[in-house]
């Protein structure tokens, strides 16, 4: 299976600074097609998880754009242009190139300073 | 509004069965595959299994193959997993997540609630 592994795994920012969160897999996420499959998805305390990113860098409908992702091969960014409160909680990077085997990350707790 | 809505979550003992149950409403599911990823007390994601649209096709995570079996209704808009030989490992949050149409890669489009399955004696 790929290993995704994400950095920093706690991350606490002030209100309206920003924040990035790194991911790596453990092997290439360019797919046969070029295309990478990698998401992001936001999980806030005692909600499902929700996807934000798909693709890379595609936001899903109504996600803010203070959302960004960025990155290729193997090495992924998420980015929070200004932070706000609604923003907290847990976040995972997930591969999907290599289905049926998806693989998440270990998450990165983002939690107001 | 496109809503899964999970049920069947309950104690069980070790060795033991359960049958989930993931209810999609504003939407048919059977254009979609739909899949099953759970979560651990305070840890991350798991993948467990998925089930193509006709439910021709099924796979399955290492640590549930053999015990779980994925199962689908497009008349009734439900997908199922049937959990057998329970062990302690299993105890998690079992999330029901949809596929976007023909599009494996970029799965998990939309999340249920989530049922809890708690193993234990």
């Amino acid at each position: 299976d790929v290993v995704m592994t994400q950095s920093p795994l706690s991350l606490a920012v002030t209100l309206g600074q920003p924040a990035s969160i790194s991911c790596r897999s453990s092997r290439s996420l360019v797919h046969n097609n070029g295309n990478t499959y990698l998401s992001w998805f936001q999980q806030r305390p005692g909600h499902s998880p929700r996807r934000l990113i798909y693709q890379v860098s595609n936001r899903d409908s109504g996600v803010p754009d203070r959302f960004s992702g960025s990155g290729s091969g193997t090495e992924f960014t998420l980015k929070i242009s200004r932070v706000e409160a609604e923003d907290v909680g847990v976040y995972y990077c997930m591969q999907g190139t290599h289905w049926p085997s998806w693989t998440f990350g270990q998450g990165t707790k983002v939690e107001i300073k | 509004e496109v809503q899964l809505l999970e049920s069947g979550g309950a104690l069980v003992q070790p060795g033991g069965s359960l049958r989930l149950s993931c209810a999609a409403s504003g939407f048919s599911i059977s254009s979609y595959a739909m899949s099953w990823v759970r979560q651990a007390p305070g840890k991350g994601l798991e993948w467990v299994s998925v089930i193509s649209y006709s439910g021709d096709d099924t796979y399955y995570g290492d640590s549930v193959k053999g015990r779980f079996t994925i199962s689908r209704d497009n008349s009734r808009d439900t997908v199922y997993l049937q959990m057998n030989s329970l062990r302690a490992e299993d105890t998690a949050i079992y999330y029901c997540a949809k596929v976007p149409y023909g599009d494996y890669a970029n799965a998990f489009d939309i999340w249920g609630q989530g049922t809890m399955v708690t193993v234990s004696s």
